[in-house]
């Protein structure tokens, strides 16, 4: 156990929908990043955020959006959603450590979205 | 833009075998390079992790190395057990910690 929590575990939503995906950090970890795991490879950077700023993004529309919250907890919402979509979604929290090539990051356990 | 290659895709070895799974990256220009195993529809779990100045790290019948100037890193499992099945990935970190994953490489263990 990683104590990193995701939920719901799982999703299915329509074509133009807009979802909402949620993480528990650990406690007292600063950082938390989000990452798109498609069916088969491996997972894609969405966008990471330090104390409640974002600090980081990969390459993905602005129709990806996150929030972080002093409580450790942190959303992903995703508007006007396409079929490809669909994926594992992965939040994983770290300490944010300066020097930070030594900041293990802790995964939770996914949620899985499906996109009809 | 950073690249990670794993190969192989995939490797079905019997019980008790050592084997070595490798990763290559484009860009030296890294922090740490992470190693993680993921089972079937799962999180991810942090295996070893290798500072960018480190050339190894050891946890168990796990050894990372890492080649940072060739671009390089293999994992190395030792004595095989059928616990070991499931993919396992590769990441390099940037100066934020964000990483960048190669594709896995798929593993069985057959008993």
């Amino acid at each position: 156990e990683t104590g990193v929590t995701q939920s719901p575990t799982h999703l299915i939503k329509t074509r133009g929908q807009q979802v909402t995906l949620r993480c528990s950090s650990q406690s007292g970890h600063n950082t938390v990043s989000w990452y798109q795991q498609a069916l088969g490879q491996g997972p894609q950077f969405i966008f990471q955020y330090y104390r409640e700023e974002e600090n980081g993004r990969g390459n993905f529309p602005p129709r990806f959006s996150g929030l972080q919250f002093p409580n450790y907890s942190s959303e992903l919402n995703v508007n006007a959603l396409e079929l490809d979509d669909s994926a594992l979604y992965l939040c994983a929290s770290s300490l944010g450590l300066a020097g930070v090539s030594l900041d293990t990051q802790y995964f939770g356990p996914g949620t899985r979205l499906t996109v009809l | 833009k950073q690249e990670v290659t794993q190969i192989p895709a995939a490797l079905s070895v019997p019980e008790g075998e050592n084997l070595v799974l490798n990763c290559s990256f484009t860009d030296s220009a890294i922090y740490n390079l992470q190693w993680f195993r993921q089972d079937p529809g799962k999180g991810l779990t942090s295996l070893l992790l290798i500072q960018s100045s480190q050339r190894e790290q050891t946890s168990g019948r796990l050894n990372a190395s890492l080649d940072k100037s060739s671009g390089r890193s293999t994992l190395y499992i030792a004595a095989s057990q059928p616990g070991d099945s499931a993919t396992y990935l590769c990441a390099v970190g940037d100066a934020g910690n964000m990483l960048t994953f190669g594709g896995g490489t798929r593993l069985m263990v057959k008993p």
